[in-house]
């Protein structure tokens, strides 16, 4: 069973409308949690990275939250727009610099 | 944010040759650099971790004779697949960054590569 769960596996939304992505993990204790938006054929972009103790982090339209005693975090996309088509990773670091990528949600915004 | 290449963006190849893949880090130093592979939907995959002027550490399961990994300089990293077979066909991604854990680490664009 993978350490960090993602869900939905993937998604379809229309152009202007907000989504939330859903992190599981549980993998522990740990150093920080990070969003990655991968474009296709692309290298991973971070988008946010939170440290254990914080909940909540944004970037631009990008708002990541963390809950620790549930072990969950959420990436919110608000107003969302074609160029968001793309997949978004979660990733967990533990405080030995081990990384554990989540499986990933595919996401597409149609016109 | 830094920049990350690697090159090629894409190789095709024979079974049985071997093929490097460079990554750099064009504007820092990068004391660490991860390799990783992704097949198609599935996330990456950690293959190593390598420091600069030292033995990359490998992950289990990944063979070390097979994914040769340099790490001459603080802004260059090699990946050699020897011997390629059609099942190595994968993209591989590099990412750079200073090992520490709190430090962001900055993905390379990726190498498709194909092997007949």
């Amino acid at each position: 069973k993978n350490q960090v769960e993602q869900s939905p596996q993937s998604l379809i939304i229309l152009e202007g409308k907000n989504c939330t992505l859903q992190c599981n993990y549980t993998v522990s204790p740990f150093s920080n949690l990070r969003w990655y938006k991968q474009d296709t054929g692309r290298g991973p972009v971070s988008l946010t990275i939170m440290t254990f103790s914080e909940n909540t982090k944004s970037n631009g339209r990008y708002t990541a939250t963390l809950d620790a005693d549930t072990k969950q975090s959420s990436l919110h996309i608000t107003a969302s727009q074609l160029s968001d088509s793309a997949s978004y990773i979660c990733v967990v670091i533990l405080w030995g610099n081990q990384f554990y990528f989540g499986t990933g949600t595919s996401l597409t915004v149609i016109p | 944010g830094a920049v990350v290449s690697q090159h090629p963006s894409w190789v095709i190849c024979k079974s049985g040759t071997s093929v490097k893949i460079e990554c750099r880090s064009l504007d820092f130093q990068a004391t660490t650099m991860f390799w990783y592979r992704q097949f198609p939907k599935q996330s990456l995959m950690l293959m190593a971790t390598s420091n600069e002027g030292s033995k990359a550490t490998y992950e289990q399961g990944v063979e070390k004779d097979k994914f040769l990994i340099n790490h001459a300089s603080l802004t260059l990293s090699t990946l050699t697949v020897t011997s390629a077979h059609p099942e190595d066909s994968s993209f591989y991604i590099c990412s750079a960054g200073s090992g520490r854990a709190n430090d962001e680490q900055y993905f390379g664009p990726g190498t498709r590569l194909t092997v007949t």
